[in-house]
C-alpha cells in the first residue's frame, strides 16, 4: 500500500540554524499539508499546498516558514531560522483531493538546543 | 474558530470491553476524521466521515451533524487498540482543527 515517507526521522540543530523536512507524499495525490506537535500538545495545523502553491496557512506559519515542491515528487518544509519553540514533531501529509482522507507520514522529530 | 473536545481525556480497558470515545464540536463542518496516534507518534487516519455511520473491522464511527458530535467505538477491545484517538474537523477550507485526543489503555 503506499504511503507517505518522512527524512529525517529525528533532527537536532542548534537556535538560529536552518532546517529542511522533507516529505515524499503519495504519487497521485494532488493536496500536501505540514503540521506540528509539541510534546504533550494538540497537533496544529501549519500550512496546505495544491497547485504549486500555498493554499492556506496558519498563524504560526510566519515568515520563517515555507514550502516548496521542488521536483513533482518531494514536498519541504523549510525553517529560516529555528528557535527553541521550534522542537516539536512535524507531520506531513496528502491526499487525493480538497475534502478527503489525509495520509500522514510517520513525522520528523526537530529538536532545536 | 472550531473548537475541538474529546471526552473522556483518559481511558483504561479491560481486553474485550467495549469503548466509546466521543467528540464535540462548536461550528458546522464538511467533514469529520477520527485518527489513532500510536506511542511512537505515527498518525493513521480511521474514518473520515461527513453524515451516519462507518464501520472498519472493529471499529464504528457516527457523526450526528445537528448535535455537532461524533463517537468512535472499538467493540471486543484488545491491547493492540492502545493509542491515544484524535478527533479532527474541516470546515469549509482543508484546514483541520485537532482536538487534544483520548488516551487508550487496554489491558490483557
Amino acid at each position: 500500500e503506499p504511503e507517505v515517507t518522512q527524512t529525517p526521522s529525528h533532527q537536532v540543530t542548534q537556535m538560529g540554524q536552518e532546517v529542511i523536512l522533507r516529505c515524499v507524499p503519495i504519487s497521485n495525490h494532488l493536496y500536501f499539508y505540514w503540521y506540528r506537535q509539541i510534546l504533550g500538545q494538540k497537533v496544529e495545523f501549519l500550512v496546505s499546498f495544491y497547485n504549486n502553491e500555498i493554499s492556506e496557512k496558519s498563524e504560526i506559519f510566519d515568515d520563517q516558514f515555507s514550502v516548496e515542491r521542488p521536483d513533482g515528487s518531494n514536498f519541504t518544509l523549510k525553517i529560516r531560522s529555528t528557535k527553541l519553540e521550534d522542537s516539536a514533531m512535524y507531520f506531513c501529509a496528502s491526499a487525493q483531493g480538497a475534502v478527503y482522507e489525509q495520509y500522514f507520514g510517520p513525522g520528523t522529530r526537530l529538536t532545536v538546543t | 474558530k472550531n473548537e475541538v473536545e474529546q471526552s473522556p481525556q483518559n481511558l483504561t480497558a479491560q481486553e474485550g470491553e467495549f469503548i466509546t470515545i466521543n467528540c464535540s464540536y462548536s461550528v458546522g463542518i464538511s467533514a469529520l476524521h477520527w485518527l489513532q496516534q500510536h506511542p511512537g507518534g505515527g498518525i493513521v487516519s480511521l474514518f473520515m466521515l461527513s453524515s451516519g455511520k462507518k464501520k472498519h473491522g472493529r471499529l464504528i464511527a457516527t457523526i450526528n451533524i445537528q448535535e455537532k458530535h461524533s463517537s468512535l467505538h472499538i467493540t471486543a477491545s484488545h491491547p493492540r487498540d492502545s493509542a491515544v484517538y484524535i478527533c479532527a474537523v474541516e470546515g469549509g477550507s482543508e484546514k483541520l482543527v485537532f482536538g487534544k485526543g483520548m488516551k487508550l489503555t487496554v489491558n490483557p
